[in-house]
Order: C-alpha cells, then structure tokens, then sequence
C-alpha cells in the first residue's frame, strides 16, 4: 500500500536563509508526487508535481522538490524563505499501480519563517 | 490555475439539523470530484470519491446514510451531512479533478467549509 511520511511537524527557518522540507514515499511502482499548501481556514493550494522527466521539479512560489528514487524522497525547497512562506505543507502521492483515483497525503508539516 | 468554490465557508447548526455543502468547478468540467475531511493539526482524510452521474465511492469507515454525496453536473458536488451531531463538527474540503487522465493530472481544492454542530 502506498504511503507517505513527513517526518517533522514543525520547521522553523529565519527569513531570507533557505528552507527544506521532507517527505519520504513508500509505492509499489513509480510515484506520482504533490507538494500542496494551506493556509489558516483555507484549502490547499497546489504547489508542483512530479510525474516523470527531471527529477528537479519547480513550481509556485518559488518552491522547488527534488525526486530521489534511491532514497524515496521528495523534499521540498526554497532558496530563499520568506515570512509569507509561513504555512502548512502537504506531501502527497499516487501509486500508479493502485487502480484508483486516491491520493494519499502525509500528516503535514508546519512552516514558520522567523522575520 | 483551476478555480474550485465551496459554499458556504462556514456553518453553524443544531444537532439533529441537516447541512449541504457545494462544491463548484468554476472555470472546468470535473468528472471526478473528492471529498475531504480535516481535523484539527491533521491530515486530510479522504471521504469519498463522486463521479458525475454515478453514485459516490465511500472510504471504509465512512456512513453513506449519513454524508451523503450528489454529483449531478460536471461542475457541482454536493455534500449532505444528516443529522447533524457535535462529533461531526469539522473543516470539510472539497477537491476536483482536472482532465481525464487519472494518476498524473492534479487535484485542485476548495477553500473548505467549517462546520460547527452545536
């Protein structure tokens, strides 16, 4: 069964240094992975993908994640964090062997970005 | 990106009372919409899949009596909590589905709705 796994519920990083969030996977076959973000009382918005190609993915924001097959990951990144960045970050996957249409997401990982 | 709206965003009813939740594609047709929902500092927990013009596919766990889900047109899912009770209280989101291949294209989300049973 597939599953994903955000290891930290909380990552604090201060403005303008780079920031890093993990994410590990576990699927029967290739995944297809989702990095999302909610805001308070908001639903999540769409952050990057990634299906195949590149293993470097960039996406809204400024967000980038890098796929890496050989430690199932797909850390999410920024260069440079801003205090905006402050939000709740999903980690998501689909495993394309499972002959459905869900996506499984990790717990969540909260972000704060210290001005 | 795809736009998808909830309505309302937020509601507060009495226990026993019923509560219908909209879930609307604004600028796309959705064949498949997903239902969500959230706890409190919690993951998302998948609640049903609704697919236009068939009936919802519920997750284990999941009372079909008591959520239930219409899916009528490519744009609009409803979501019907019955008899309301405290326990249900919860922050209920709404997904879509964009384009017909099912593993890589992207689910796009609603805002949520707060749902306060009293």
């Amino acid at each position: 069964a597939q599953s994903v796994a955000q290891p930290e519920d909380q990552v604090n990083v201060a403005e303008g240094n780079p920031l890093t969030v993990k994410c590990t996977y576990s699927v029967s076959g290739n995944p297809y992975l989702f990095w999302y973000v909610q805001y308070p009382n908001r639903g999540l918005q769409f952050l990057l993908k990634y299906i195949t190609g590149d293993n470097l993915v960039k996406g809204s924001y400024g967000f980038e994640a890098e796929f890496n097959k050989s430690q199932t990951s797909f850390h999410l990144k920024k260069p440079s964090a801003l205090v905006s960045d402050s939000a709740l970050y999903f980690c998501a996957v689909r495993d394309p062997m499972n002959r459905d249409d869900k996506i499984i997401f990790g717990k969540g990982t909260r972000l704060h970005i210290l001005p | 990106g795809a736009v998808v709206s909830q309505h309302p965003s937020r509601v507060i009813c009495k226990s026993g009372t019923s509560v219908k939740i909209e879930c609307r594609s604004l600028d796309f047709q959705a064949t498949t919409m997903f239902w969500y929902r959230q706890f409190p500092k919690k993951s998302l927990m998948l609640m049903a899949t609704s697919n236009e013009g068939s009936k919802a596919t519920y997750e284990q766990g999941v009372e079909k009596d008591k959520f239930l889900i219409n899916h009528a047109s490519l744009t609009l899912s409803t979501l019907t909590v019955t008899s309301a009770h405290p326990e249900d209280s919860s922050f209920y989101i709404c997904s879509a589905r964009v384009g017909l291949a099912v593993f890589t294209d992207t689910q796009y989300f609603g805002p949520g709705t707060r749902l306060t049973v009293l």
